[in-house]
């Protein structure tokens, strides 16, 4: 399977714990993306990487939130001090980076804070 | 920033009816538009995608239509099968390679 790789699938927590992710791009996908999406809502943008520049952070993104996608491969996505409102899927997608070219989804992380 | 608008939200049909899903955007700087289909516990899988330079685009049973001036795209499914039940979202994108999503319709194709 080439596609977009997330780890793990599920992840439960305490609140206040750190969490991390991890995402696996396509090979040779150039831009890699982090969504959040809730029960009922369509996915909302956290951030973008082009290789391994961070080029757009979103409002979302807290300062509790950090990525990072050191090699340009692979990237991860950490929270910390997590918070009840934190719970939510986190996806990850890559695409070429050919002008306007389609997102390519993994199946997502399911954060749970209790 | 884009703001996309997607109705209905729940959408149930007879299996080999017809199912259209309407979107509208508010920038118009944006000139791409994709659609996704979620199926429960996995991630959206693009569909059917259209550009600004095109008014029509048809695969098989599935066809999207934009119209740029009035700022609305729709996806259309024909003889629709039980298969076919899944959540779709729309999506829209300009200069900035970030797409902004709709709120997503729920069909349900009846057997």
């Amino acid at each position: 399977d080439t596609g977009v790789s997330q780890d793990p699938r599920h992840k439960i927590t305490k609140r206040g714990q750190n969490v991390t992710f991890r995402c696996d791009p396509i090979s040779e996908h150039n831009r890699l993306y982090w969504y959040r999406q809730t029960l009922g809502q369509g996915p909302e943008f956290l951030t973008y990487f082009q290789n391994e520049a961070q080029l757009e952070k979103s409002r979302l993104l807290s300062d509790r939130f950090s990525a990072e996608r050191p090699k340009g491969s692979f990237s991860t996505l950490e929270i910390q001090r997590t918070e009840q409102g934190d719970s939510a899927m986190y996806l990850c997608a890559s695409s070429t980076g050919q002008g306007k070219s389609p997102l390519h989804f993994g199946n997502g992380t399911r954060l749970t804070v209790t | 920033g884009e703001n996309v608008e997607q109705h209905p939200s729940t959408l149930s049909v007879q299996e080999g009816d017809s199912a259209v899903i309407k979107c509208t955007y508010s920038d118009s700087a944006s000139n791409y538009f994709p659609w996704y289909k979620q199926e429960l516990g996995k991630g959206p899988q693009l569909i059917i995608d259209i550009r600004s330079n095109v008014g029509e685009k048809k695969d098989q049973r599935i066809a999207v239509t934009l119209n740029k001036t009035a700022k609305h795209f729709s996806l259309h499914i024909t003889e629709t099968q039980p298969e076919d039940s899944a959540v779709y979202f729309c999506a829209a994108s300009g200069g900035s390679y970030i797409p902004t999503f709709g709120r997503g319709t729920s069909l349900i194709v009846h057997p």
